[in-house]
């Protein structure tokens, strides 16, 4: 079955640093989205992207958070001046189009564990 | 401002009985809504999902009911398993006109102990 990767697993990162983390969506997916969610909280909508641009945003995703389709496969989001408050987990997910691809849902990876310090 | 709620953090069952995890929205805007199931250390998996025109959705052990008057949906899982233990949200979305992704909004979850 088709899968959402996320890279790395685990990073660990300095207040004021910057950070990279990596998804590649399935390959047919043509939506790509980062959520993130706090230790015992509720997932949250960050970003999504289509057509190589963020189509929608949400408030928490501010001028300190950007997101790139690099290449063909990858897709990534980048803290700029990490926070100790930006410490979550934070899922990748993918989907097809919308108006027809509900009824799957998204494509979630296994996230990346974000650890501010 | 919780949009999506589910207002049982956890739910103990045994084995072979049913499971109902509830799930309440407060925006009447949303017109398509997801179950998820997540285990430690995983992403969210899909579970099910029920649009508004339709009142229940099944496939099977799984079952969704929607009402929207009383912006209630719930999740019966019939005959449970231990398997069947994870966190489960809710979620919902609206559909926008034209082209554009949607965002889903989860709910804080529901973590189901199924005892064997």
């Amino acid at each position: 079955e088709p899968e959402v990767t996320q890279t790395p697993s685990h990073q660990v990162t300095q207040m004021g640093q910057e950070v990279i983390l990596r998804c590649v969506p399935i390959s047919n997916h043509l939506y790509f989205y980062w959520y993130r969610q706090i230790l015992g909280q509720k997932v949250e909508f960050l970003v999504s992207f289509y057509n190589n641009e963020i189509s929608e945003k949400s408030e928490i995703f501010d001028d300190q958070f950007s997101v790139e389709r690099p290449d063909g496969s990858n897709f990534t989001l980048k803290i700029r001046s990490t926070k100790l408050e930006d410490s979550a987990m934070y899922f990748c997910a993918s989907s097809t189009a919308p108006s027809t691809g509900k009824s799957h849902g998204y494509t979630f990876g296994s996230g990346t564990r974000l650890t501010v310090v | 401002d919780q949009q999506v709620k589910q207002n049982s953090p956890s739910l103990s069952v045994q084995e072979g009985r049913i499971s109902i995890l509830n799930c309440d929205y407060t925006n009447s805007m949303f017109d398509y809504f997801l179950w998820y199931k997540k285990y430690p250390a995983e992403g969210p998996t899909f579970l099910i999902s029920i649009s508004s025109i339709k009142d229940k959705n099944e496939d099977g052990r799984f079952t969704v009911f929607l009402n929207k008057s009383a912006k209630h949906l719930s999740l019966h899982i019939v005959p449970s398993q231990p398997g069947d233990s994870a966190v489960y949200f809710c979620a919902a979305s609206f559909t926008y006109s034209g082209a554009g992704s949607y965002q889903l909004t989860f709910g804080k979850g529901t973590k189901l102990s199924v005892i064997p």
